[in-house]
């Protein structure tokens, strides 16, 4: 069955430090992916996107990510955490064959930044 | 701007109860979808609809139904066959050369 996982529930870091989230998938082909972030009671943006090309992505608020077809992992960086980057943040593919319909989520990773 | 609005953002509801929840688009996108969010659990697709007078069932759709009469609108109603209808439900459209965009959700609780 196709899935998503991401490992860590809950990662704090402090401010200024550097970022990895991690996102993996289980899917017989590449599908596209996703990066979004939610900040508590609101909806998800958009942080980047792969559909193919070059494997390093760079997405909105300085955030890029390194698809691996390996290791099936789309991993989420950022050199340098402010504060405002405190959010949930979801990893999610969308399996292109039988149509590019459908978006299916990790359970989310919230991130917690210390001053 | 081009946008997703959804209403009400909060919205109780009695044992019993069917209530609905709006979602409209500005954004001229053709495929629309209800996503359900649970603590811990993520997103998972309720309904969703690519064609104005079509729809297809998500993996949760029990409990649930929609209409998509316009190409703008997608409400979605919950029924008092739903057993645990307490969440956070986002509205989302697609352009398949951009990607997904969502709406800033309407949190429901049964009272």
């Amino acid at each position: 069955a196709q899935s998503v996982t991401q490992p860590d529930i809950h990662i704090t870091v402090s401010e200024g430090a550097s970022l990895e989230l991690r996102c993996n998938y289980s899917y017989g082909a590449t599908p596209y992916l996703f990066w979004y972030v939610q900040s508590p009671g609101q909806g998800l943006q958009l942080l980047l996107k792969y559909f193919s090309g070059d494997t390093l992505v760079q997405g909105i608020k300085g955030f890029e990510a390194e698809f691996k077809r390996s290791q099936s992992s789309f991993n989420l960086r950022k050199p340098s955490v402010h504060w405002s980057d405190a959010a949930e943040y979801f990893c999610a593919v969308a399996p292109i064959s039988g149509g590019y319909n459908k978006l299916i989520f990790g359970a989310g990773t919230r991130l917690a930044v210390h001053p | 701007d081009g946008g997703i609005t959804q209403s009400p953002k909060y919205l109780f509801r009695k044992e019993g109860q069917n209530v609905t929840l709006s979602c409209e688009q500005n954004l001229n996108h053709d495929a629309m979808y209800w996503y359900r969010q649970d603590p811990g659990q993520g997103l998972r697709l309720i309904y969703y609809s690519q064609i104005v007078n079509d729809f297809q069932k998500g993996d949760i759709a029990e409990g649930y139904s929609v209409s998509r009469e316009k190409k703008e609108s997608f409400p979605l109603t919950v029924t008092s066959a739903q057993k645990n209808p307490t969440a956070f439900y986002l509205c989302a459209t697609l352009r398949t050369d951009y990607g997904y965009t969502f709406g800033s959700g309407t949190r429901l609780t049964v009272v």
